[in-house]
C-alpha cells in the first residue's frame, strides 16, 4: 500500500530565516506530487505541483520553491521566510484521486 | 477559473441525526469531485471519490450525489455519531489538469 510521510511534524521559525519540508511517498512510482498550503481563514491553495523528476509547476507566485529530486521526493523550500508564510503545508500524491501526508504546521514570528 | 462554495460553513447536531453537506462549482467541466474528512491538525483523509461519470458513491454511513450539469455535490451522513466530527472538503478536479480546487469546508459537531 501507498503511504505519504512528511517531517518535521511542527516548525517555529523566525522571519528571515530558511525553510525546507520534506516530503516522501512510498508504494508507488512516478506520482504526481503537489504541495498545498491552508492558512488560518482561508482555504486550500495549491502552492506548486510536480509530474516527474525536475518538473515543477507554479500556481502561485510567492517566497517559496519546490524542487523534485528523486522520484518520490518532493521538496518545499525557502530562502528568507516572511510572516505571511505561517500556515499548514500539506504534500499530495496521486491524479485523479489524491492523497494526503500529515501536514507540517509552520510558524514564522 | 473554478470556484468551490460549501454551504453551511458549520453545522452542530445531536447523535443519530441523518444529515446533507453540500458542495457547489461554477464550471461544470469536472474530470471528478473528491470529499475529504479533516480532523483538527492533521491531513486531509479522502473520504469519496465521484467520477464526472458517476451519479452518486457510497461507503459505509457516507453517501455522495453529483450532479454535474447544475453543479452540484451532496454528502449524506446518515446516523451520525459524535466521531464524525470533523471538517469535510470537497474538490473537484478540472478537465484541463490534475489540479484539485478546494471548498472552504463545512465544520461539523455531532452531539452525544
Amino acid at each position: 500500500s501507498q503511504t505519504i510521510h512528511q517531517w518535521p511534524a511542527t516548525l517555529v521559525q523566525p522571519v528571515g530565516s530558511p525553510l525546507s519540508l520534506e516530503c516522501t511517498v512510498e508504494g508507488t512510482s512516478n506520482p504526481n506530487l503537489y504541495w498545498y498550503r491552508q492558512a488560518a481563514g482561508r482555504g486550500l491553495q495549491l502552492l506548486f505541483y510536480s509530474v516527474g523528476i525536475g518538473q515543477i509547476s507554479s500556481e502561485v507566485p510567492q517566497n517559496l520553491s519546490a524542487s523534485r529530486p528523486q522520484d518520490r521526493q518532493f521538496i518545499l523550500s525557502s530562502k528568507k521566510l516572511l510572516l505571511s508564510d505561517s500556515g499548514f503545508y500539506l504534500c499530495a500524491w496521486g491524479d485523479n484521486e489524491q492523497f494526503f501526508g500529515p501536514g507540517t504546521r509552520l510558524t514564522v514570528l | 477559473k473554478q470556484e468551490v462554495t460549501q454551504i453551511p460553513a458549520a453545522l452542530s447536531v445531536p447523535e443519530g441525526e441523518n444529515l446533507v453537506l453540500n458542495c457547489s462549482f461554477t464550471d461544470s467541466a469536472i474530470y471528478n469531485l473528491q470529499w475529504f474528512r479533516q480532523d483538527p491538525g492533521k491531513g486531509l483523509t479522502s473520504l469519496l471519490l465521484i467520477q464526472s461519470s458517476q451519479r452518486e458513491q457510497t461507503s459505509g454511513r457516507l453517501n455522495a450525489s453529483l450532479d454535474k450539469s447544475s453543479g452540484r455535490s451532496t454528502l449524506y451522513i446518515a446516523a451520525s455519531q459524535p466521531g464524525d466530527s470533523a471538517t469535510y472538503l470537497c474538490a473537484v478536479i478540472d478537465n484541463a489538469g490534475n489540479m484539485l480546487t478546494f471548498g472552504g469546508g463545512t465544520r461539523l459537531m455531532v452531539k452525544p
